[in-house]
């Protein structure tokens, strides 16, 4: 366990409503990473951040923004849902000490925009 | 732009090997796998650098090619418990100073049953 919480589980929204996923972790990893998962696409990068207030873009950030306001967390905003970003969410985290780094997901977020 | 994973789906007996591929159109500084069983998150595997290792764990190894951009995951004497969808994520060599060296970038899985 790497200490990773993302809230909440679940959601359903309606289209146009704004939504805020958030992750959480309590081992002060300097890198946290949005994905989403789709079928036949995998997992795909909306956003990471590489320190508080630093962050980047993915592969597939339009319609979102996050902000990392303090070291634990990373918030994902989807400032007015569609009914495309029905999808599941995961958040990373990772250390990047030395070479051998890896990811740490969360359990992931399942939202649904009707 | 993510890399490109074959085959998208495998089945398999137990006891069985197979071989998954991945491949980039960019220029690789690292290769890492990940499992995801159904309905929970990804775990990682194994990571490969830049060097052309190969790395192994449990039956399970894989190889990575600079030259040809492209990681291969290798399954040997498949067990049930390995059933899941494989990923492969690529850190890219462009990517591999700055701010944007965190930036992993996954395949679309690969598809991994086996069969008592």
């Amino acid at each position: 366990d790497a200490g990773i919480t993302q809230s909440p589980r679940h959601k359903v929204t309606e289209t146009g409503t704004p939504v805020t996923l958030r992750c959480h972790q309590t081992e002060n990893h300097r890198y946290m990473y949005w994905y989403r998962q789709d079928p036949g696409h995998g997992l795909r990068l909306i956003h990471y951040s590489y320190g508080v207030k630093d962050t980047d873009k993915g592969e597939v950030s339009d319609g979102y923004s996050v902000s990392r306001s303090k070291t634990e967390d990373f918030l994902l905003t989807l400032e007015s849902a569609t009914s495309s970003q029905t999808s599941v969410y995961f958040c990373a985290i990772s250390d990047l000490r030395g070479r051998q780094e890896k990811l740490f997901f969360g359990s992931g977020t399942q939202l649904s925009v009707l | 732009q993510q890399p490109v994973q074959s085959p998208q789906a495998v089945i398999l007996r137990e006891g069985e090997d197979a071989v998954i591929n991945c491949s980039s159109s960019k220029a690789l500084y690292s290769v890492h796998w990940y499992r995801q069983k159904h309905g929970e998150a990804p775990v990682f595997l194994m990571i490969l650098l830049k060097g052309g290792e190969q790395k192994g764990h449990e039956k399970i190894s894989a190889s990575f090619n600079e030259k040809k951009q492209q990681s291969s995951l290798y399954l040997t004497a498949s067990q049930l418990s390995y059933s899941g969808t494989y990923f492969c994520g690529v850190r890219t060599s462009s990517n591999a100073g700055g701010t944007s060296y965190g930036k992993l970038t996954f395949g679309q899985g690969t598809i991994l049953t086996v069969h008592p």
